[in-house]
């Protein structure tokens, strides 16, 4: 599906250095999640968008910030990325709540931080 | 707090048997549930959905149950095929315009289906 893309797929970073991940849509959805998938943990919210520069935090998004300027982008960043943000991230879209309630999710983001 | 609990890690059945994954939830203010389905390398992609107003919902092979008295739902599978094997999450929304289509998750189940 080209609907969501994610960048990179892929990316290993040191301790403390600065992360942006970002996710790209084609589908002029409104709403727009950051997940993030761990053991034992299954699929976490860290932050979501319910507009162009309209985004909530999740529950667990201490250590990451968003920012949506564009409706089809949604950009996560790690300020100082630490080894317990070693995951796997997905970025998820959607339409209207009256719609199909169900997430289009990106292929997701292998982030190690060593 | 897991709002959302699949208590199972694993299930293995065989190929033409019947799988069953469960889910429970606490949270009393969900009023709408989802399963999704996710292979290695790959994002999670829908799979069937029932709203709190129902108690099953079928299509295909696949059908979700939900007791509301209980807070447990469960997805059946019939029958399995190899092609099944994937991990499998159950989501859930407590709807209403200001949840903003906030989906809770379960831990997931790791489904594996031999032939």
């Amino acid at each position: 599906d080209a609907g969501i893309t994610q960048s990179p797929r892929h990316k290993v970073t040191e301790t403390g250095t600065p992360v942006t991940l970002r996710c790209h849509q084609t589908e002029n959805h409104r709403y727009m999640y950051w997940y993030r998938q761990d053991p034992g943990h299954g699929l976490r919210l860290i932050h979501y968008s319910y507009g162009v520069k309209d985004t909530d935090k999740g529950e667990v998004s201490d250590g990451y910030s968003v920012s949506r300027s564009k409706t089809e982008d949604f950009l996560l960043t790690l300020e100082s990325a630490t080894s317990s943000q070693t995951s796997v991230y997905f970025c998820a879209i959607r339409g209207e709540i009256t719609s199909n309630y169900g997430y289009t999710f990106g292929s997701g983001t292998r982030l190690t931080v060593v | 707090d897991q709002q959302v609990k699949q208590n199972s890690p694993s299930l293995s059945v065989q190929e033409g048997r019947i799988s069953i994954l469960n889910c429970d939830y606490t949270n009393s203010m969900f009023d709408y549930f989802l399963w999704y389905k996710k292979y290695p390398a790959e994002g999670p992609t829908f799979l069937i959905s029932i709203s709190s107003i129902k108690d099953k919902n079928e299509d295909g092979r696949f059908t979700v149950f939900l007791n509301k008295s209980a807070k447990h739902l469960s997805l059946h599978i019939v029958p399995s095929q190899p092609g099944d094997s994937a991990v499998y999450f159950c989501a859930a929304s407590a709807g209403g315009g200001t949840s903003y289509g906030k989906l809770t998750f379960g831990q997931g189940t790791i489904l594996t289906v031999h032939p």
